[in-house]
């Protein structure tokens, strides 16, 4: 069964530092989304991405924040200089009509 | 902006026992709605859906009829197992391609 992967599965970086998480939607799939958990609160949308582009983003996604499709398969999350704030679970998420099937997160650590 | 709530957990069952974890929305359109669990240590499973009004979602045993008079959306499960255990959301989407809307999650804690 197709599934949605994110790469690496836990990233530990300095707060001011650049991180890309990566993920690898369903194939067919042409919707594209980021999500993320803080431990132990709810599930936040980030951005929603579709041919080619932004289709909505929330408050969070501020400027430090980016998508990309570099390639056919992958899709990006780019933080420009994290803060400690963005230690959270991120969750890459892909559809083609209305279900959204999640990736297993990449845990994000600011230090 | 729409929301969705959820009964505040943990739940505690034994095993065989009803379960029942409310959910009530709050959207300007006709949303699709969602049950997702989370297993410990795991992303997100979509467990049902239901996409218009007294569809019901079904799935592992687990059942959720889309109530518009009541804008609610309650997961079921007859007979819990501890394999069961986990954390369960709702969610809304307003179209596909949209946004999902979380509810806070709740936490089932089945005993043996």
């Amino acid at each position: 069964e197709p599934e949605v992967t994110q790469t690496p599965s836990h990233q530990v970086t300095q707060m001011g530092q650049e991180v890309i998480l990566r993920c690898v939607p369903i194939s067919n799939h042409l919707y594209f989304y980021w999500y993320r958990q803080i431990l132990g609160q709810k599930v936040e949308f980030l951005v929603s991405f579709y041919n080619n582009e932004i289709s909505e983003k929330s408050e969070i996604f501020d400027d430090q924040f980016s998508v990309e499709r570099p390639d056919g398969s992958n899709f990006t999350l780019k933080i420009r200089s994290t803060k400690l704030e963005d230690s959270a679970m991120y969750f890459c998420a892909s559809s083609e009509r209305h279900e959204q099937y999640f990736g297993p997160g990449t845990r994000l650590t600011v230090t | 902006g729409d929301s969705v709530t959820q009964m505040e957990g943990p739940v505690t069952l034994s095993e065989e026992a009803f379960l029942t974890i409310n959910c009530t929305y709050t959207a300007t359109g006709y949303p699709s709605l969602f049950w997702y669990v989370q297993y410990p240590g795991e992303g997100l499973q979509l467990l049902l859906k239901a996409t218009k009004a007294d569809d019901k979602g079904s799935n592992k045993g687990f059942e959720a009829t889309y109530r518009k008079e009541t804008t609610s959306f309650h997961l079921e499960k007859g007979s819990v197992q501890v394999s069961d255990s986990a954390v369960y959301f709702c969610a809304l989407s307003e179209r596909y391609g949209n946004k999902l809307v979380f509810g806070a999650g709740t936490i089932l804690r089945v005993k043996s």
